[in-house]
Formats: structure tokens, sequence, C-alpha cells
């Protein structure tokens, strides 16, 4: 079965340290591949996306994530993080067929002083 | 601009009564989305609506659920002889042209069905 998987629940990590989420798809193609971002109280964001080209994509805030294509991994990384990193973290799929749209059960972050 | 805006910004009913869950796209956007998070499911695609086209309701959990797009803007999500099941946060986007394009999120309906 087609699916993303986020297997990290819920990460912990204290500000200024670096920071990785992962996400990993199962799907016969290169998806569209997104990532987004939900702080408390506040709607959905896009943090990037990767459709092509350079296999690593830069975002805002900092964010950045690699594709691999040989691990379906598009994984997320932030080099120092800030407490108001704090959120919930989405990995989306949309297959090039269109029409299939997949999330991520998301990664909660809490980052300590 | 304005951004995605949902109402009402929260729902309660009863079970098996109707609701009505109302978003309007940022204004020129031609793609519009319907999506279900409920607690630690994460985000289910219900529908995507784009410019003209008939919808894909293949994310649509069972045939209580229904949604309209009207002069291709402001778009109506029912749900039908609502279930406990039902209660969720129902979140809308909406993006420029298609699925490819960032969608922009609304701050969603919680509905809660007793």
């Amino acid at each position: 079965a087609q699916s993303v998987t986020q297997p990290d629940i819920h990460i912990t990590v204290s500000e200024g340290a670096s920071l990785e989420l992962r996400c990993n798809y199962s799907y016969g193609a290169t998806p569209y591949l997104f990532w987004y971002v939900q702080s408390p109280g506040q709607g959905l964001q896009l943090l990037l996306k990767y459709f092509s080209g350079d296999t690593l994509v830069q975002g805002i805030k900092g964010f950045e994530a690699e594709f691999k294509r040989s691990q379906s991994s598009f994984n997320l990384r932030k080099p120092s993080v800030h407490w108001s990193d704090a959120a919930e973290y989405f990995c989306a799929v949309v297959l090039n067929t269109g029409n299939q749209f997949y999330f991520g059960t998301g990664t909660s972050l809490t980052v300590i002083p | 601009g304005a951004g995605v805006s949902q109402s009402p910004s929260n729902k309660v009913t009863e079970k098996g009564k109707d609701v009505e869950l109302r978003c309007d796209p940022i204004s020129g956007h031609t793609a519009l989305y319907w999506y279900r998070q409920s607690l630690g499911q994460g985000l289910e695609f219900l529908i995507y609506f784009q410019g003209n086209s008939a919808p894909d309701k293949s994310g649509l959990p069972s045939d209580r659920f229904s949604a309209e797009r009207t002069g291709g803007s402001v778009s109506t999500l029912t749900i039908q002889r609502t279930q406990q099941e039902d209660s969720a946060v129902y979140l809308c986007a909406s993006s420029l042209e298609g699925f490819a394009d960032t969608q922009y999120f609304g701050p969603g309906t919680r509905l809660t069905v007793l």
C-alpha cells in the first residue's frame, strides 16, 4: 500500500542543537514532496517542497530537506533549533499523476532551553 | 491579503444531525482542498476541486460526506447524519492552480459530535 511514514512521533531537542525529522514514502515513482509545519494555534504552513532537480532544497525559517531516491526518504533538517520551532511537522507527498495526496501522521517537536 | 477562511470555527452537534462547513479560498486560487485532522491520525485528504473540473471525491470516507464549490470560489462540506467518529478538525486549503502548488491552509473547523 502507498504510504508516508514519519517514524518519530515526538522529538525533544535543546535550543541550539541540530534537528533531523525523518520521512519515508512508499511509491513506485518519485512523488512531489513537501514539509509543512503546524504551530500551536496556527494553520499549516509550507516549509519547503521538492519536485525535481537538486536533491537538497532550502526552505523558510532555516530549514532544508534532502531527497534520497535510494532510501525513498525526504528528511527535514535544521542546523540550530530555536524555541519558536516547537510545533508539529508533517511530511506530505503528491503523486505526480495528480489528485493523490498523502500526509504523514506528524512529528511533534519540543524545544527545551 | 486575506488568507483562507473557514466557518464556523467550532461546531458542536448531536449525533444524527447534518452539518455544513464553509471555506472561502484565497481570491484567484483555482484549486481547493478539504482535509480532516483527527487526534493521532494526521491529515486525511477528503476532496479536491480544480477549476471547473469534476472534483476528485476518492478520499471521502463515506456517502454521508459531500462537498460542492459554487462559482469556482466558496466551498461547502456537508456531513449528513453525523456520527461520533466524524469529530475532528476539518481543514480547507487553496492553491493557485493545482496540486503541485503551495497549499495555503485555513484555521480549520473543529467539529464535535455528541
